[in-house]
């Protein structure tokens, strides 16, 4: 089946640990994002990739690192410097950037 | 940036009731999608409109880009519409959809 692919979808993690989020894409999109929400809110671009080996920051990147080394997967490590971490991660990918974009199931990360 | 508004933020509805969700952007947009998200969740893609007029089954969705708005029409609705309805928007020169806060829908028997 074609889709995104994120894991874990619970994840419990100690403050002063990191964390690392997986999303795996097999449609052979060029772009993709990771999204956090937060209880009764929209959704925030922490990183975006448009190529391999390429990303930015988006509106709310700090704490957060992620790496592009295979055009399939995007993960997320959120680090110890993350202030509030516990949120709703969202992955998602387009087949370019600013086209029609597909979103994973999510990850439900608690700091405890 | 872009901004994204939606409205109503939330709606009750009875079984079989019609309803019109509304999503005001402040630019011209290169892309607008309309999702639902589950219970779960999981965002569900209802409609890629950037502009004009398209339907699924029970929902159609109208864009009317000149006027910066776009619409969700839901007909008949039933208890699994309940759930987030979310609008997200970009500009040509963007990088990222920009999300509306959302309108919560519950569909009542």
């Amino acid at each position: 089946d074609g889709g995104i692919t994120q894991s874990p979808k619970y994840l419990f993690r100690k403050e002063g640990q990191n964390v690392t989020l997986s999303c795996e894409q097999n449609l052979n999109h060029d772009a993709m994002y990771w999204y956090r929400q937060d209880p009764g809110q929209g959704l925030r671009l922490i990183y975006y990739s448009q190529i391999v080996n390429d990303f930015q920051k988006g509106d709310i990147a700090e704490g957060y690192s992620v790496s592009r080394e295979k055009k399939e997967s995007f993960p997320l490590t959120v680090t110890s410097a993350q202030k509030n971490p516990t949120a709703f991660y969202l992955c998602a990918s387009s087949m370019r950037l600013n086209t029609e974009a597909f979103f994973g199931q999510g990850t439900r990360l608690t700091v405890v | 940036g872009i901004q994204v508004e939606q409205s109503p933020p939330d709606l009750i509805l009875q079984e079989g009731a019609n309803s019109t969700l509304r999503c005001n952007f402040s630019d011209s947009v290169n892309n607008l999608q309309w999702f639902h998200q589950n219970p779960w969740g999981q965002l569900i893609n209802l409609f890629y409109i950037p502009s004009g007029t398209k339907q699924n089954g029970r929902l159609s969705a109208t864009t009317v880009a000149t006027e910066r708005y776009s619409l969700l029409y839901i007909s008949s609705s039933q208890t699994t519409d309940s759930g987030v309805y979310f609008c997200a928007a970009n500009t040509g020169t963007a990088s990222k959809l920009t999300f509306g806060t959302g309108t919560r829908l519950q569909v009542t028997l």
